[in-house]
């Protein structure tokens, strides 16, 4: 079983600065995936990163990176040089490797950024 | 490719009726799921398939049907629709769910 929190309804930030996203989880599963998944206004869900657990290093790409920490099962979300097309909701997700799939989500984070 | 296509894109029931949500994917995943969601409470899976002839229950699968009887097709089915089922849907896909999911651009029901 897995559960995934994220304990900031909202965040906000100003453009050009830097936002952190926080995202928790538990898992039973020694193998598994983290995803962070941006959902703007129009609805779409879009993948922004993914990280395997086995993997120390932190996944980064373009101005989003991670903090995965194992350990003490966190896993936030670090957008640099923040734009305005970055406001969105942002989920945090988890699946394991043996769990045929199934994808399990955070609350969501709504960001704001101020221009 | 369309990627993920779900149909339609708005709904209005009354309680009482039942209807389809279409979801088909033209890139040959074997994994497919629906979910909802509603605020401040994520996306749930409802139902997911590992392919074709495969289906098995999510977290919230009560008042829901599926059936995958072609790899490409996916759809959802709503037995007796119910106020609680007000939500929006999404269809999704993936040819190896360690990599992550494509969705669909979501189906918003409203049940009255």
């Amino acid at each position: 079983a897995q559960t995934v929190t994220q304990s900031q309804p909202e965040m906000s930030v100003q453009e050009a600065e830097t936002v952190t996203l926080s995202c928790t989880y538990d898992t039973s599963e020694s193998d598994y995936y983290l995803f962070w998944y941006k959902q703007p206004p129009s609805r779409q869900m879009i993948l922004v990163i993914r990280q395997e657990a086995y993997k120390q290093q932190n996944a980064t790409e373009n101005r989003f990176s991670v903090n995965f920490q194992k350990a003490a099962k966190s896993f936030s979300l670090k957008i640099s040089d923040s734009q305005l097309g970055d406001a969105a909701m942002y989920f945090c997700a988890s699946v394991g490797s043996t769990s045929y799939g199934k994808l399990t989500f955070g609350q969501g984070t709504i960001l704001t950024v101020h221009p | 490719n369309a990627g993920v296509t779900q149909t339609p894109k708005f709904q209005v029931l009354k309680t009482g009726q039942s209807m389809t949500l279409q979801c088909a994917q033209d890139m040959n995943h074997e994994y497919m799921s629906w979910y909802r969601q509603d605020p401040g409470m994520g996306l749930r899976l409802i139902h997911y398939s590992v392919g074709a002839g495969i289906t098995d229950q999510g977290e919230v699968p009560n008042g829901y049907n599926v059936s995958r009887s072609t790899t490409e097709d996916f759809p959802l089915r709503l037995l007796s629709a119910a106020p609680s089922q007000t939500s929006v849907y999404f269809c999704a896909s993936s040819r190896d769910f360690l990599y992550g999911y494509t969705f669909g651009s979501g189906t918003r029901l409203t049940v009255v």
